[in-house]
């Protein structure tokens, strides 16, 4: 069974540019979750929908950034304008539903000059 | 709101055991957690207990809960130079929105031949 894929695995941009991340969760898995972790933190939830709908976006910084995830698989972060303190890795997981065990991702290691 | 400790750092000489300590303030938390970090890598769940459980035993794992305490502990017997890595304490509480995970900082856990 192929996990959680990320990409891409690495981005290096300068403050105020924008940037995408992408997420292709395990096959079948209606929920998804993407999470940002910086150095020496553990994974902060940032947004968690399930099939295509938002079910917890309380802790997303909306004046920057924007989560998608149309038709229920894929889903794509956005940052936009970039600040120094978005460096971190974006992690994205799934579950099969809302309480079963959470696959990550590699992540998105994202650092802003 | 929600918090989970850990120190940050144990180094156990290999063939030794390591117990990683965790303390969490939600008295409402259902699950309990340890994850698995190596580097570059997403999270493993290594594994769970549920809070009306004081001890679960998997292999080379024993996860102990003092609910009381609100304390958590993963002992890893015999401990390898494959078990190096960043272990995440992280709880999941009853009323805590839409099932999200609060993850501690992570305790690395370095081995010494």
């Amino acid at each position: 069974e192929a996990g959680v894929a990320q990409s891409p695995r690495y981005k290096i941009i300068e403050k105020r540019q924008s940037v995408a991340f992408w997420c292709n969760p395990i096959s079948g898995h209606a929920t998804l979750y993407w999470y940002q972790q910086i150095l020496g933190q553990g994974p902060k939830l940032l947004i968690q929908f399930q099939n295509n709908g938002v079910v917890d976006d309380s802790q997303l910084p909306k004046d920057r950034f924007s989560a998608e995830r149309l038709k229920g698989v894929d889903s794509t972060l956005k940052i936009q304008p970039a600040k120094l303190e978005d460096s971190a890795v974006y992690l994205c997981a799934s579950s099969l539903a809302v309480l079963e065990t959470q696959y990550f991702g590699p992540g998105t290691r994202l650092l802003v000059l | 709101g929600e918090d989970v400790e850990q120190s940050l750092f144990l180094s156990v000489r290999e063939g030794d055991s390591s117990v990683i300590n965790c303390t969490y303030t939600d008295s409402s938390s259902t699950y309990l957690y340890w994850y698995k970090q190596e580097p570059g890598a997403g999270l493993q769940l290594l594994t769970y207990i549920f809070s009306n459980m004081d001890m679960k035993q998997d292999q080379r794992l024993t996860v102990l809960l003092n609910k009381k305490d609100k304390h958590l502990s993963l002992r890893i017997a015999d401990t390898q130079t494959g078990d190096s890595a960043i272990y995440f304490c992280a709880e999941r509480g009853l009323y805590s929105s839409a099932s999200k995970i609060i993850f501690g900082s992570g305790t690395r856990l370095s081995i010494r031949p």
